[in-house]
């Protein structure tokens, strides 16, 4: 099982903000590794969206931020296009299973 | 541009074995951690295992330790997942992706190969 908790959805208008949150422990991002977030459309690549907590790769529209606190961090994507409609995944390391971990993933759906 | 070709992926009975490989490019391959990760049918990303850029560590998810192992030939900038005693809970689209220097982040993927395992 995924020691990242993701909610399995969520969705929104176009032009709105959605937020997705991503729920760990004490051995992962409350032992300060950073969080990753990729984005997922089936049947192609993920495509790495946020690192080290809150930096965007290079061509990733700063529609989409990251932030971290605790044991929980968070992708919110404003401006909300239909091009967003994918999968997201968090990611960090956990000290206590020595593996890289994924969250559950959440579907984003643009109304 | 970075470019990693995954192949070798098929179907395969269980208690068999794959060689998948990933086919690098656009990067120098030595320098980075390589890695594989898996996403089952209508499942989460799970991470498998991970080789350092020289090859001599690898680490491996509890759940393919001791079957499966990475390898990586620097010249020929190829990297490659030999899996053994497959089970049905194999079944997956493998991905190649590329470890970001300093941090536990995967900058590219592949775009993955299927391993099916059924009889």
């Amino acid at each position: 099982q995924s020691v990242l908790t993701q909610p399995p959805s969520v969705s929104g208008a176009p032009g709105q903000r959605v937020t997705i949150s991503c729920t760990g422990s004490s051995s992962n991002i409350g032992a300060r590794y950073d969080v990753h977030w990729y984005q997922h459309l089936p049947g192609t690549a993920p495509k790495s969206l946020i690192y080290g907590n809150n930096d965007r790769p290079s061509g990733v529209p700063d529609r989409f931020s990251g932030s971290k606190s605790g044991t929980s961090a968070s992708l919110a994507i404003s401006g909300l296009q239909a091009e967003d409609e994918a999968d997201y995944y968090c990611q960090s390391y956990d000290s206590s299973l020595s593996a890289y971990v994924f969250g559950t993933g959440t579907k984003v759906t643009v109304l | 541009e970075v470019q990693l070709v995954e192949s070798g992926g098929g179907l395969v009975q269980p208690g068999g074995s794959l060689r998948l490989s990933c086919a690098a490019s656009g990067f120098t391959f030595i320098n980075f951690a390589m890695s594989w990760v898996r996403q089952a049918p209508g499942k989460g990303l799970e991470w498998v295992c991970i080789i350092s850029g020289s090859g001599s560590d690898s680490y491996y998810a509890d759940s393919v330790k001791g079957r499966f192992t990475t390898s990586r030939d620097n010249s020929k900038n190829t990297l490659y997942l030999q899996m053994n005693s497959l089970t049905a809970e194999d079944t997956a689209v493998y991905y190649c992706v590329k470890k970001y220097s300093g941090s536990y982040h995967f900058d590219y993927w592949g775009q993955g190969t299927l391993v099916t395992v059924s009889s």
